[in-house]
């Protein structure tokens, strides 16, 4: 198994500020995402981290919103820009190690309130 | 487009088999049935997963369906903190991405 570090794992941010979330994996993988969920609502993805290049994201999350930075294979982290109340949500890091490890690892989350 | 299909909620006698549906009846072939568990405020855990034989780890059995269309999360001794809301997914073997749907709450009754 994969065990997946978040930090923060709470904080309390003010409108308009950006926070950055860190995620370390204790072994290499392969992919990492990253995901997001709003208060009483199932997990939505906000993109792929893709080691050295640019985050593939999904449909309505941007690049200015959620710049994401994947220096190596254990290693992510997501910035929640310019933060509105709207982005009060737990922000969640997953990994896998590949073809040949098929589980799909969760953080613990990062638990943000926008005030 | 969650891809499956469970029941919004289900209750379970502490000590009973907890018997969970999902139906995924767009299945293609090359992809993994996944379940996971959230208790709340805290992140998915990693509970089974298969691709067309029935699958038993130390947490919970998973049978599937010969059409692969739908499958069942047995958990055999339901205990109360079991109580959690429960994902079944489906995924290709590259993508590994996770579609969630809404999840069936299971609530574990004394």
């Amino acid at each position: 198994s994969a065990v997946i570090s978040q930090k923060p794992s709470r904080d309390i941010c003010q409108r308009g500020t950006s926070l950055t979330i860190q995620c370390q994996v204790d072994s290499q993988v392969t992919m990492m995402f990253w995901y997001r969920q709003q208060p009483g609502q199932s997990l939505t993805l906000i993109a792929t981290a893709n080691q050295g290049s640019e985050a593939t994201y999904e449909s309505g999350f941007v690049i200015d919103k959620f710049p994401i930075s994947r220096p190596n294979l254990t290693f992510s982290t997501l910035t929640v820009s310019n933060m509105s109340p709207e982005d009060s949500s737990i922000y969640l890091c997953s990994a896998t190690r590949g073809s040949s490890e098929n589980t799909i690892y969760f953080g613990e989350g990062s638990w943000l309130t926008v005030v | 487009d969650a891809k499956t299909t469970q029941p919004t909620s289900m209750d379970c006698a502490e000590g009973r088999a907890a018997n969970l549906p999902c139906n995924h009846s767009t299945i293609s072939g090359n992809e993994y049935v996944y379940w996971y568990r959230q208790i709340h405020s805290q992140g998915p855990q990693y509970i089974i997963h298969g691709l067309k034989n029935n699958e038993t780890n130390e947490m919970a059995s998973l049978i599937i369906t010969e059409d692969r269309k739908s499958s069942t999360l047995i958990l055999p001794h339901a205990t109360l903190r079991d109580t959690a809301v429960y994902y079944c997914l489906r995924a290709s073997g590259s993508a590994r991405q996770l579609t969630f749907g809404s999840g069936t709450q299971l609530t574990v009754l004394p």
